[in-house]
């Protein structure tokens, strides 16, 4: 199977703090994609990296990708409560997805 | 600017009724267009997606089917419904192959 992890599976933090979420993946890549999913919403395209760039940021979001590793980041910084949601890393020449990481940030 | 829709938000169906879910596409040409499901608290599965009309790609076995009559409409059917098949549906679309994906609100189906 070509797919791969999230990790952790499930975070909970206070607002304010940085979630770190993780994302593993086991083919080559042109590029690997972050995505939010709402409860019961569609997924919401957050940032995509190329795999010749290293760092990425857009507002609270930071990525990394470590291509030797094979493996992506996602850092969000100054959390809120409304960044609670499930958060998919995408890559792959048909999207595979990964399980995802399910967010909860208390207020 | 783009939009997305999918239809219905929700459904109930009886095991081994046919199913149509509809997809259409807004203020874009010749989109790539893409049929998951998912599993309650899970990941997405691909189960079809399509680079122009009549050209269709399955992902996995199963008791479904899609079809692409029109450049930015795309079906899901099934003729008998399986318990199996309840999920949430998304459907979505992309430029190409390398860029990023633009996803419907979903249809949340229930066999019963």
């Amino acid at each position: 199977s070509q797919q791969g992890e999230e990790d952790p599976q499930a975070l909970s933090i206070q607002e304010g703090e940085n979630a770190t979420m993780n994302c593993s993946y086991k083919t080559s890549i042109n590029n690997l994609q972050w995505y939010r999913q709402n409860s019961g919403r569609g997924l919401v395209h957050l940032i995509l990296i190329r795999s010749n760039e290293r760092e990425k940021h857009s507002g609270r979001l930071r990525v990394t990708l470590d291509t030797s590793k094979k493996s992506s980041s996602l850092l969000i910084t100054a959390s809120r409560a409304a960044d609670t949601a499930s958060y998919f890393c995408s890559y792959g020449q048909n999207f595979v997805f990964g399980p995802g990481t399910r967010l909860s940030v208390l207020p | 600017s783009q939009t997305i829709h999918q239809w219905p938000a929700t459904l109930v169906q009886p095991v081994g009724s046919p199913l149509s879910l509809e997809c259409t596409v807004e203020g874009t040409s010749n989109p790539n267009l893409y049929w998951y499901r998912q599993a309650a608290g899970r990941g997405l599965q691909l189960l079809f997606y399509s680079v122009g009309i009549g050209q269709i790609s399955s992902e996995v076995p199963q008791n479904l089917s899609a079809s692409r009559p029109q450049d930015r409409q795309f079906i899901l059917s099934s003729k008998k419904l399986l318990l199996s098949d309840s999920g949430f549906y998304l459907c979505a679309w992309s430029v190409g192959v390398t860029y990023e994906q633009y996803f419907g609100p979903g249809t949340r189906l229930t066999v019963t």
